[in-house]
């Protein structure tokens, strides 16, 4: 079984400023890793995701996430927010050898950008 | 446009009154889901369909029910809805391999009273 853990529940930040949402996740087999986020009254989009190769993945909007497998992290990165990345972020895990979507998601982030 | 489209977004009834929430997708997609998101939880899966009558359980589908007759048509069913079961519900589809991307609806929020 998979479980995903998001530290914060949630991050107030001031615009400009960098932020970073921690994702820790627990996995006996390879998974692959998402992150989605939620704006106010919508569904959930994926914002990237790391299947194989570099450790860096650049996603839209200006985020990034790094995929630490001794960690067993994917931490997600923005260097400069703004007021618009107010939102909710979803880490998420689905195993790679099943063959098909399992995703498990973690309990959410709440970001708080404020100018 | 390629949409995931549930139907309604808002709903209160009252405890034991029959419901369904329909959701539809654009997309031919073999794969769709829903899941139900409370908070300090996030988003719990309940039931899955990997294709035309072909359903399964999720994490959390005690008092729900599903059904897939067409490809594009997922409906979620409350036989018999219970305040516990007030939530955010999302239908979600996807091509259904582990690395794809899921598509999301936007939601529907359920009352039980």
């Amino acid at each position: 079984a998979q479980s995903v853990t998001q530290l914060d529940s949630q991050v107030p930040v001031f615009e400009e400023a960098p932020v970073e949402l921690r994702c820790n996740y627990s996995s006996s087999v390879s998974v692959y890793l998402f992150w989605y986020v939620q704006y106010p009254n919508q569904g959930l989009q994926l914002l990237l995701k790391y299947l194989s190769g570099s450790t860096l993945v650049k996603g839209i909007n200006g985020f990034e996430a790094e995929f630490n497998k001794s960690q067993t992290s994917f931490h997600l990165r923005k260097p400069s927010v703004h007021i618009s990345d107010t939102a909710e972020y979803f880490c998420a895990v689905s195993p790679s050898n099943t063959g098909f979507q399992k995703l498990v998601f973690g309990t959410g982030t709440r970001l708080l950008v404020s100018p | 446009e390629a949409q995931v489209t549930q139907n309604p977004r808002y709903l209160i009834t009252v405890t034991g009154k029959k419901l369904t929430v329909t959701c539809s997708q654009n997309m031919n997609h073999e794969y769709m889901s829903w899941y139900r998101q409370d908070p300090g939880l996030g988003l719990r899966q309940i039931y899955y369909s990997m294709n035309v009558e072909v359903t399964d359980k999720g994490d959390v589908p005690e008092g729900y029910k599903v059904s897939r007759k067409e490809k594009r048509n997922f409906p979620l069913i409350l036989e018999s809805p219970s305040p516990n079961q007030t939530s955010l519900y999302f239908c979600a589809s996807s091509f259904g391999t582990a690395g794809t991307e899921a598509f999301f609806g936007q939601g529907t929020r359920l009352t039980v009273v």
